[in-house]
């Protein structure tokens, strides 16, 4: 079956434009997790979405960043006026609700800020 | 959140069996040990997952001592193909409001 998918899979841009990253999960999955990932580094979580909710919006980054999720579908991450530290992998999963279940990643967007 | 600490780096060759340790010394009583994997340009992927003693699948075998404290991550007979960062994560996203860390991970090389 379909797994999960992110478009776009590379995007540049110049410093200070806004930037939106898409994220279909696989169906039926009503969690779904953004997170970042710079070079060479681990994960940083960002934003869990239970169903449309998202109960903990602390870990994005600054005031720039938000993200929504419509009909526990797919989710929308989108960063205002882009800054060069923005530059990184933004990599969205997505798992069942049940405790323990394990997330499915998609590939990533690659996001380059000039 | 349970922090967790494995070696940032590992070398080995085809054929051998490869064992990664992750310590998690302070492990809650309800948490799971998941294990993931990462090639480059993708995003990780669920190799193998464990509460206590030993769990054994198609891929890897995972081994967690009685105090939990750690646990160890073995692939039998590596392959050049097996390449790649490897994950250990403590907890449970779902309670935990979404947040796992995942730490910089062990980044394992195999040669031929």
């Amino acid at each position: 079956g379909a797994g999960v998918s992110q478009s776009p899979s590379n995007k540049v841009t110049e410093k200070g434009k806004d930037v939106e990253l898409r994220c279909d999960p696989i169906s039926g999955h009503t969690a779904l997790y953004w997170y970042r990932q710079r070079l060479g580094q681990g994960l940083e979580f960002l934003i869990y979405f239970q169903g449309n909710s998202a109960p903990d919006k602390s870990g994005l980054p600054s005031d720039r960043f938000s993200a929504e999720r419509t009909g526990e579908s797919v989710s929308t991450l989108t960063i205002q006026r882009t800054q060069q530290e923005d530059s990184a992998v933004y990599l969205c999963a997505s798992s069942l609700p049940d405790r323990y279940q394990p997330q499915h990643f998609g590939d990533g967007t690659r996001l380059s800020i000039l | 959140l349970a922090k967790t600490t494995q070696p940032i780096s590992m070398d080995s060759y085809e054929g051998q069996e490869v064992n990664i340790t992750c310590s998690h010394n302070n492990i809650a009583t309800n948490d799971y040990i998941t294990w993931y994997q990462q090639f480059p340009s993708q995003g990780p992927r669920f190799i193998i997952q464990g509460y206590k003693t030993k769990v054994t699948n198609e891929v890897a075998s995972l081994f967690i001592p009685a105090d939990r404290k750690s646990s160890t991550l073995s692939l039998p007979r590596v392959s050049l193909s097996d390449t790649a960062v490897y994950y250990c994560l403590v907890g449970d996203a779902y309670n935990q409001g979404g947040k796992l860390i995942f730490g910089q991970g062990t980044e394992l090389s195999v040669k031929p």
